[in-house]
């Protein structure tokens, strides 16, 4: 099962900011989170992680409350080319092996509208 | 720049033929390496993860095997195909740190169709 929960979908009209929201209520002390987006018949895309602290790239920022059990990811402008379906990840370690997997829900179906 | 490279990025194969799907990655020495599949509609799901040449962990039972016959290599077989297999099969690759948090970048992926 997925451990963490977003809206299906959302709108968001071209050049203002977009927040997507996602709770991850059972995240553990040691658990990122990490945001990708997937555009039709393409593989997702890495955007942000992060593990307590607020982030920021070229693409987003990811704001992460102090109790870490949700997140926001913000595209500060978005343009017609962010609408996509965007995935809120929590990793879960792979013990025996050092690495980790991910666990992927259903994400938010981001529309920009002109 | 690391890169990573699927094919075929399309494929229709019949039920009961083979299957074998090729990911390689440039760039980087060492990598972990990972097949999932998304069935439409849904979010992915992981089958299949090497951290090493042949080193294969499978994170399901299903129809399918793995290999890693090279470093930067990650192939994805099957001897009899079934008509659950077909699927968006997306590769994707990891560095290595010793906290585990690098992230995962996909290739774009093989859309299969079974008839």
């Amino acid at each position: 099962d997925a451990k963490t929960t977003q809206p299906p979908s959302m709108d968001c009209a071209e050049g203002r900011a977009a927040n997507l929201p996602c709770n991850h209520s059972t995240i553990s002390g040691n658990e990122y989170v990490y945001w990708y987006r997937q555009i039709h018949s393409q593989g997702p895309q890495y955007i942000i992680h992060g593990l307590k602290n607020n982030e920021t790239n070229e693409m987003a920022s990811l704001i992460i409350t102090e109790d870490r059990k949700s997140s926001t990811l913000i595209l500060p402008h978005a343009t017609l080319r962010d609408t996509a379906v965007y995935y809120c990840i929590v990793s879960a370690p792979l013990f025996t092996s050092g690495t980790y997997k991910y666990i992927f829900g259903t994400g938010t179906r981001l529309k920009v509208l002109a | 720049s690391q890169t990573i490279h699927q094919w075929p990025a399309t494929l229709v194969q019949p039920v009961g033929s083979p299957l074998s799907l090729e990911c390689t990655v440039e760039g980087t020495s060492n990598p972990n390496l990972y097949w999932y599949r998304q069935a439409a509609g849904r979010g992915l799901q992981l089958l299949f993860y090497s951290v090493g040449i042949g080193q294969i962990s499978s994170e399901v039972p299903q129809n399918l095997s793995a290999s890693r016959p090279q470093d930067r290599q990650f192939i994805l077989s099957s001897k009899k195909l079934l008509l659950s297999d077909s699927g968006f099969y997306l590769c994707a690759w990891s560095g290595r740190t010793p906290y585990s948090n690098q992230p995962q970048h996909f290739g774009d992926g093989t859309r299969l169709s079974i008839l």
